[in-house]
């Protein structure tokens, strides 16, 4: 079985604050995804990577940063955490169309 | 711009009622239609649609993929309240060479005994 894990389910921050959220996966995927999901507004991209050291925008780059150094772990990173990004952040990964998610990480900013 | 648009975003029934969610979209280089179940975690896979007319099932989950018209509708007959969700509809494109999927908004999906 596919596993995508991300290393918070929970997580209160600061405005202002430098957020880091990891994203984990086990079955050397190429592709891996950062998503965030809002009510209303479904599942928007926000970055996706498609090799080691390789990062592409998705639909809603601006506030955030990746970084992927190792085939199996893609980070999100909100360099200076405003309100309006509290959200579901959701991590996938995929070899063909089919993508995997993780459990998700609920991210308030206060 | 790619999009997807679902409807109906809400959609309450009573057990054992069908219900029909449907998905359309405009995207460039179209490749497949995927269709995903969120209950509290994850989104979980449920079909992936490539060609026109060709239904796919698995057990009371039917899908069928409308090129011509750039739709796909998801079937749920004798529905249970295990089958409350949101249902993700997405739409695959490539993008320099790798996949991305564009989502709908979603269909919340609210089975009552």
């Amino acid at each position: 079985d596919v596993k995508v894990t991300q290393s918070s389910r929970y997580l209160v921050k600061r405005t202002g604050e430098k957020v880091f959220l990891e994203c984990v996966q086990d079955m050397d995927h190429e592709n891996m995804f950062w998503y965030r999901q809002d009510p209303g507004l479904g599942l928007r991209l926000i970055y996706f990577s498609y090799d080691v050291k390789m990062k592409e925008k998705g639909d809603i780059p601006e506030g955030y940063s990746v970084s992927r150094e190792k085939k199996e772990r893609f980070s999100l990173i909100l360099e200076s955490a405003s309100t309006n990004q509290t959200s579901m952040y959701l991590c996938a990964s995929s070899l063909w169309q089919e993508q995997y998610f993780g459990p998700g990480t609920r991210l308030t900013v206060t | 711009e790619d999009k997807v648009v679902q409807s109906p975003l809400s959609l309450v029934v009573h057990e054992g009622d069908t219900v029909t969610l449907n998905c359309s979209y405009e995207v460039t280089n179209f490749r497949s239609l995927l269709w995903y179940k969120q209950e509290k975690k994850a989104p979980t896979f449920l079909f992936m649609l490539t060609s026109s007319g060709i239904e796919k099932k698995s057990g009371r989950l039917s899908s069928i993929l409308d090129k011509k018209e750039l739709s796909s509708i998801l079937n749920i007959t004798a529905t249970q309240t295990g089958d409350s969700a949101i249902y993700l509809c997405a739409v695959e494109a490539r993008i320099q060479g790798a996949q991305k999927l564009v989502f709908g908004q979603g269909t919340r999906l609210t089975i009552n005994p």
